[in-house]
């Protein structure tokens, strides 16, 4: 398996702008996780998935951040409109749910200027 | 809610034994997770402890005492290639719809000097 697989790996935009980022998880694995990191907060997750089913979305900074996972290979993120304290490391990762360990993607770099 | 406190930095010398130490307040727990993660990359798994006690795995080990809200990695022969972050980490409890989802710690970055 190739694991988990993050697009774009960086991703450079202007404030105002619409931004999605991609995240496949490895498969059979029912859990999706997005984290988002940086030095001031560390790694915070945003949201997870249970089978295609957001279960928690406190983690969710504002409304302008949402999160889809429209079946069990694929999940995206969007921030509409982004804004420059979003400029972060955004991580997906997964699981499954007897799985001690959550594989991590390899994060997608995003500067927002 | 969950808090999860470690040193922000520790440094060491190449060859010998470290410790990180990780202490937490959760509402709900059903496991302590430590992951290394390499400046500008992934963090990666390295251990897990559910139940009391010492975890050993080649170099690295891991100890929880779930009464004291404690755990620590402690790395022995020290390389070089162990400079990196490490983060603890807890999984909730299954039971509050919390499985599976981990709070990470700050992370404590570790300098392996020669």
């Amino acid at each position: 398996d190739a694991g988990v697989i993050q697009s774009p790996r960086h991703e450079v935009t202007e404030m105002g702008q619409e931004v999605t980022l991609r995240c496949k998880p490895i498969s059979g694995h029912d859990y999706l996780f997005w984290y988002r990191q940086t030095m001031m907060r560390g790694l915070e997750l945003l949201i997870y998935f249970n089978n295609n089913v957001p279960i928690d979305d406190s983690g969710m900074p504002e409304d302008r951040f949402s999160a889809k996972m429209p079946n069990a290979s694929f999940s995206t993120l969007k921030i509409q409109p982004s804004e420059p304290r979003d400029s972060a490391v955004y991580f997906c990762a997964s699981s499954t749910l007897t799985d001690n360990e959550q594989f991590f993607g390899p994060g997608t770099r995003l500067t927002v200027l | 809610g969950q808090n999860i406190d470690q040193p922000t930095e520790m440094t060491a010398t190449e060859g010998a034994i470290v410790q990180i130490n990780c202490t937490y307040q959760t509402s709900g727990f059903n496991g302590l997770f430590w992951y290394q993660q390499h400046a500008g990359e992934a963090p990666t798994f390295l251990s897990y402890n559910v139940l009391d006690g010492l975890e050993e795995k080649g170099r690295f080990s891991s100890f929880l005492s779930r009464s004291k809200g404690y755990s620590y990695l402690l790395l022995k022969e020290l390389q070089m290639k162990d400079s990196a972050s490490y983060l603890c980490a807890v999984r909730g409890d299954l039971r509050d719809n919390a499985g599976n989802m981990l709070t990470f710690g700050g992370g404590t970055r570790l300098m392996v000097k020669p």
